[in-house]
């Protein structure tokens, strides 16, 4: 079956490093997306890696995918405020042809000044 | 470079009532995604069009019908609204590679319908 699931909150310091967390179960999956979500906006692509990676970095960002545990990470160097939104992790699988994305129910992420 | 547009940015209907809501897709790109986003939840994937068919169907009622014009943009049609209706519709517009795969969706700020 198609599931993803997310940890529903997360609370860090800025300046600390935010891990977040993602677990799907469909073995099939294809790509894997982070998207940001801030209050009363659309969703904004952060980054996504493709299925036969195990790490992908991009300045702030590295995602992390271990395929074997179907299990996802997101971490974000040197947090700011302006990071506080809730995070989706979102899979795409083998058979959808239509890029058809399943999404966690997202993680909201709080930084502290 | 505009990117994915919509509207209105909000709605307000009553039980009964029919809506339309409207996308323009980014620059380039030909297929149209939407998802249903209720409140708390992630979002959920209702239906794609690319050369102005449906391709494929999420788990939604028929009362969700959608269309989508000759320059790419799309319009999503909800019948008989139920206050379960009340949501963030978002569409998503990605390029068709060769070969018939969708690329990476990128998704408009949403229209907040409210069902009173």
């Amino acid at each position: 079956g198609e599931d993803v699931e997310q940890s529903l909150f997360l609370s860090v310091r800025e300046g600390d490093s935010s891990v977040i967390n993602c677990t799907y179960t469909d073995s099939s999956s294809t790509y894997l997306y982070w998207y940001k979500q801030e209050p009363g906006a659309g969703l904004q692509l952060l980054t996504y890696i493709f299925s036969n990676m195990d790490m992908k970095q991009d300045q702030r960002l590295t995602v992390l995918l271990n395929k074997k545990d179907k299990h996802l990470s997101l971490r974000i160097a040197d947090t700011q405020t302006g990071d506080s939104a809730i995070y989706f992790c979102a899979e795409r699988t083998l058979s959808s042809n239509t890029g058809k994305l399943i999404f966690g129910q997202g993680t909201t992420l709080q930084v502290k000044p | 470079d505009a990117g994915v547009t919509q509207s209105p940015t909000h709605l307000i209907k009553t039980r009964g009532q029919q809506v339309t809501l409207r996308c323009s897709p980014k620059s380039g790109h030909d297929t149209v995604s939407w998802y249903q986003q209720a409140l708390g939840q992630g979002p959920q994937f209702i239906f794609q069009y690319y050369e102005e068919e449906e391709r494929q169907r999420g788990n939604f009622p028929d009362r969700f019908s959608g269309h989508q014009f000759p320059n790419y943009s799309s319009e999503l049609n909800v019948n008989a609204l139920l206050l379960g209706d009340s949501a963030l519709y978002l569409c998503a517009s990605s390029p068709l590679r060769p070969g018939g795969a969708t690329d990476t969706q990128y998704f408009g700020p949403g229209t907040r319908l409210t069902v009173l």
